[in-house]
């Protein structure tokens, strides 16, 4: 059973970056892409990215462009997202999840990682 | 981008009630069309992809149809277990977007 694992929850101040990674088992990064969503609160949900680990390509959303960077480790099958300029707007939960390529669905989705930018 | 626009934004049903959610792109995406349920608390799982493929494991009660711009979900008998918020999301081109959500409440 693919699983994604993502790291733990993280308090940022304003102005500040934060990493967060996505641990994938299985054949994951040599078959699918990674994709990064985002989920304010009580808000729906929001696509900041992807990447497709075997070729190593991202694609971001032109809200996020030049704030984040989506990267990949094949070596230890993990991806990273990173935003940097944090504001408030930016508190919500962050979501991985593989996305199958040619279909562009996203199935599983990692357990979310709770990103807090307060002062 | 390509608009998701999902109808109603949120429905109230009973157990065992027949429930239609629709989503309309704001161009054609062919049957790019996928669907998720999410609960409180919970990261998303994807019900139904390419408009109409059932996800494994998915209770046969969940079905889509659609094709261009215009889709719908439906769930056939709803279930206590059904009550969440269901997401469309089109996979046609990037970026890829969500509808705004529906909430299926008691």
């Amino acid at each position: 059973q693919v699983q994604l694992v993502q790291s733990g929850a993280e308090v940022k101040k304003p102005g500040s970056s934060v990493k967060v990674s996505c641990k994938a088992s299985g054949d994951t990064f040599n078959i699918y892409g990674i994709t990064w969503v985002r989920q304010a609160p009580g808000q729906g949900l929001e696509w900041i990215g992807g990447i497709i680990p075997i070729i190593g390509t991202s694609n971001y959303a032109q809200k996020f462009q030049g704030r984040v960077t989506i990267t990949a480790d094949k070596s230890t099958s993990t991806a990273y997202m990173e935003l940097s300029s944090l504001t408030s707007e930016d508190t919500a939960v962050y979501y991985c999840a593989r996305e199958f390529r040619g279909g562009g669905w996203f199935d599983p989705w990692g357990q979310g990682t709770l990103v807090t930018v307060s002062s | 981008d390509i608009q998701m626009t999902q109808s109603p934004s949120s429905l109230s049903a009973s157990v065992g009630d027949r429930v239609t959610i629709t989503c309309r792109a704001s161009q054609t995406i062919r049957r790019y069309l996928n669907w998720y349920q999410q609960k409180p608390g919970k990261a998303p799982k994807v019900l139904i992809y390419a408009a109409s493929s059932l996800r494994s494991g998915v209770p046969s009660r969940f079905s889509g149809s659609g094709s261009e711009t215009d889709f719908t979900l439906t769930i056939s008998s709803l279930q206590p277990e059904d009550f969440a918020t269901y997401y469309c999301q089109q996979s046609y081109s990037i970026p890829r977007t969500f509808g705004q959500g529906t909430k299926v409440e008691i």
